[in-house]
C-alpha cells in the first residue's frame, strides 16, 4: 500500500522567504501527483498535476518537481506572501488504482 | 456547474438518525470520490465511483455508511443510525481520465452529530 509522507509538518516563516515543501512516497509505479492547498473550514484546491512522464510543472510563484527514482516530490513556493497561509498536501495513487493516497499535510503560517 | 459541489454545507443531527449527503461533480468527469476529514487528522477515503463500473467499497467504516451514483452524475452519501464519531467533513471529489485524474474538491459538508 502506497504511504505518503511530508516533511515538515509545519512551518511558519517570515513574507518574503523561498519555502520548499517535501512530498515522499514508497511506490515508484508511473503515476501522476497532484498537489493541494487547503484552507481552514474549506475543501481542497488542486495547485498542480504532474503528469508521470513529467519532471515538474510551474504555475506562477509555484513549482513542483518529481522524482520517481528517489520517490520524491517537492513544492517550490517563492516570495512568500500570507495569503500562502494554508495547509499543502501531496497525493498519489497506489498501485492498480485510481485512488489517492494522501499526505498530511504541512501548515504553512506566512508572517507580513 | 463549473465546480464541484456539495449540500448541505453544514449538518447537525442527534445520534441515530440518518442523514444523506449530496455531490454535484463536475459535468463530465466520471469518476467521483468521498473522503471524510474528521478534525486534525488526514483525508479517509470513503468510497470511489468510476463510470458504470461497480463502486469501490472498501473505505466505508461501517454497513451504517452507503453511497450511490444515479446516471452518473450525482451522489448521495447516507449514513444511517448517526454516532458521534461520524461528525466530520465530508469531502466529495470528481475527476475525468480525460485531464490525467486531476482531483477537483467540493466544499465539504460539516456533520455534526450531537
Amino acid at each position: 500500500k502506497q504511504e505518503v509522507t511530508q516533511i515538515p509538518a509545519a512551518l511558519s516563516v517570515p513574507e518574503g522567504e523561498n519555502l520548499v515543501l517535501n512530498c515522499s512516497f514508497t511506490d515508484s509505479a508511473i503515476y501522476n501527483l497532484q498537489w493541494f492547498r487547503q484552507d481552514p473550514g474549506k475543501g481542497l484546491t488542486s495547485l498542480l498535476l504532474i503528469q508521470s512522464s513529467q519532471r515538474e510543472q510551474t504555475s506562477g510563484r509555484l513549482n513542483a518537481s518529481l522524482d520517481k527514482s528517489s520517490g520524491r516530490s517537492t513544492l517550490y513556493i517563492a516570495a512568500s506572501q500570507p495569503g500562502d497561509s494554508a495547509t499543502y498536501l501531496c497525493a498519489r495513487p497506489s498501485g492498480g488504482s485510481y485512488i489517492p493516497t494522501f499526505g498530511r499535510g504541512t501548515s504553512l503560517i506566512v508572517h507580513p | 456547474g463549473a465546480g464541484v459541489s456539495q449540500s448541505p454545507s453544514n449538518k447537525v443531527t442527534e445520534k441515530g438518525k440518518d442523514v444523506e449527503l449530496r455531490c454535484d461533480p463536475i459535468s463530465g468527469h466520471t469518476a467521483l470520490y468521498w473522503y471524510r476529514q474528521s478534525l486534525g487528522q488526514g483525508l479517509e477515503f470513503l468510497i470511489y465511483f468510476q463510470g458504470n463500473s461497480a463502486p469501490d467499497k472498501s473505505g466505508l467504516p461501517s454497513d451504517r455508511f452507503s453511497a450511490e451514483r444515479t446516471g452518473g452524475s450525482v451522489s448521495t452519501l447516507t449514513i444511517q443510525r448517526t454516532q458521534q464519531e461520524d461528525s466530520a467533513v465530508y469531502l466529495c471529489a470528481s475527476s475525468s481520465p480525460r485531464f490525467y485524474n486531476e482531483q477537483f474538491f467540493g466544499p465539504g459538508t460539516r456533520l455534526t452529530v450531537l
